[in-house]
């Protein structure tokens, strides 16, 4: 069964302080993975995606990269308006998006 | 704005009620979701549609019936909830294409709230 667990539950940074976020998966034929990024009251937003392991993306003050069996994402001195909820997920052989529980990132100035 | 609306962005329902979420898209897709998110749980996949036609409808209780007249609009019909069912409702859409680049595309979402 197609499986993603996020780590840390819940992240508090100050500001600058650099970090990362974890994105655990096990799935049969990796598609792609995805991050999100949703902010409180509002529905996720598109971050990046990866598809073989060895990639990585960037945007901003955000890294992403994959293994074959993780993802990180790294965020480089953050500021307070990088505080939203992280989500990971990704779509194997079934064709279905499939979604970790998330990272709450708050950074205080 | 996204390209997928919902309304209305908050509801508050007595569980004898009877109402309904919508969702419009713009953005030419031909496939739309409803997901449920409650607090620290993944986000759950309620139903599916592909080109108007329902492909999936994860052992949702009946107490939900959804409606897609056409490509662009996504109804989730409520009637005799339960307080568990609070939650933010999301509705998504994407296309063969977009969904291999970035997933869905999810509008703001319904926040439900059942007392």
């Amino acid at each position: 069964e197609d499986q993603v667990t996020q780590s840390p539950e819940a992240l508090r940074l100050q500001e600058g302080e650099s970090s990362s976020l974890n994105c655990s998966y096990t799935v049969s034929g990796l598609r792609g993975l995805f991050w999100y990024r949703q902010d409180p009251g509002k529905g996720p937003e598109f971050l990046f995606t990866l598809y073989s392991a060895g990639e990585e993306k960037e945007k901003e003050r955000l890294k992403a990269t994959l293994t074959k069996k993780e993802s990180f994402l790294h965020i480089t001195a953050p500021k307070p308006e990088d505080s939203a909820t992280y989500l990971c997920a990704v779509v194997g052989a079934t064709n279905k998006l499939i979604f970790g529980t998330g990272t709450l990132l708050a950074v205080q100035p | 704005e996204t390209g997928v609306t919902q309304t209305p962005r908050h509801l508050v329902m007595g569980m004898t009620n009877k109402k309904s979420l919508k969702c419009e898209q713009h953005l030419g897709h031909n496939a739309m979701y409803w997901y449920k998110q409650s607090a620290k749980k993944p986000l759950e996949l309620m139903f599916v549609y592909s080109l108007e036609e329902r492909v999936e409808n994860n052992s949702v209780p009946s107490r939900f019936s959804p409606e897609c007249p056409n490509s662009s609009h996504l109804f989730l019909h409520l009637h005799t909830l339960q307080p568990e069912d609070s939650a933010l409702y999301l509705c998504a859409s994407s296309t063969g294409s977009s969904f291999a680049n970035y997933g869905y595309t999810f509008g703001s979402g319904t926040r439900l709230t059942v007392v």
